[in-house]
């Protein structure tokens, strides 16, 4: 069965990076992209960016450009989301999510909680 | 950037029926802009209910569709029960980068 298992919760300073991975299992990887989502306490959601599974392209949002890395290890199945120099809003919970191509959005990854405090 | 609109919150009564929308800053939303609607509850990972503006998965109740509506995709709810209150967030792809709106909170009284 699919699975999207992540990384356990970070504590980390301002101005650290933090590196959250998620294992998938299940599906063979054609036609998918990974992507990373965020949640804020008490706020919404934000799209981060996305990986290609089968061949790393990614893509990310304008207003982390420069900050995200979005990476795969294709002889594990671990694809990553790291973010530098950390501040206190980026304290959220980190979710990677399977999206079949076309737009169809299904499986969710239990979430990272990624804490920013000095 | 890309804008994405949701009513804040509504409000409906249980067996009644209650539509949520979802705009976009770049224009009317379109196929083009494959919707997707969430519903999160707290303290829990958000669960997908439709795709591409009207299909559903596998796991979706029957009260629940999808529709572009003036322009802008739509989620209805009709015959509502006391565990859809939740809160329910759309995503486009309009402007040429996924955006979530930011949700609107239904309370079912």
């Amino acid at each position: 069965q699919v699975q999207l298992l992540q990384s356990g919760a970070e504590v980390k300073k301002p101005g650290a990076s933090v590196k959250v991975s998620c294992k998938v299992s299940g599906f063979t990887f054609t036609n998918y992209y990974l992507h990373w989502v965020r949640q804020a306490p008490g706020q919404g959601l934000e799209w981060m960016g996305a990986i290609t599974l089968s061949d790393g392209g990614t893509a990310y949002t304008q207003s982390l450009q420069g900050r995200v890395t979005m990476t795969r290890d294709t002889s594990t199945d671990i694809f990553y989301m790291e973010l530098t120099r950390l501040r206190s809003e980026d304290t959220a919970v980190y979710h990677c999510v399977r999206e079949r191509g076309g737009g169809l959005f299904d499986y969710w990854g239990q979430g990272t909680l990624v804490t920013v405090s000095s | 950037q890309t804008v994405v609109t949701q009513e804040p919150s509504m409000t409906v009564s249980p067996g009644g029926t209650v539509t949520l929308t979802c705009a976009s800053s770049t224009g009317a939303v379109t196929s083009g802009c494959s919707p997707n609607w969430f519903q999160q509850k707290p303290g829990q990972t958000p669960r997908p209910l439709v795709h591409s503006i009207h299909n559903k998965h596998s796991w979706t109740p029957a009260r629940f569709s999808g529709s572009l509506l003036g322009g802008k995709a739509a989620l209805t709810l009709s015959g509502v029960q006391p565990e859809d209150e939740a809160e329910y967030y759309c995503l486009l792809f309009c402007g040429g980068t996924w955006v979530f709106g930011g949700g609107t909170k239904l309370t079912v009284l």
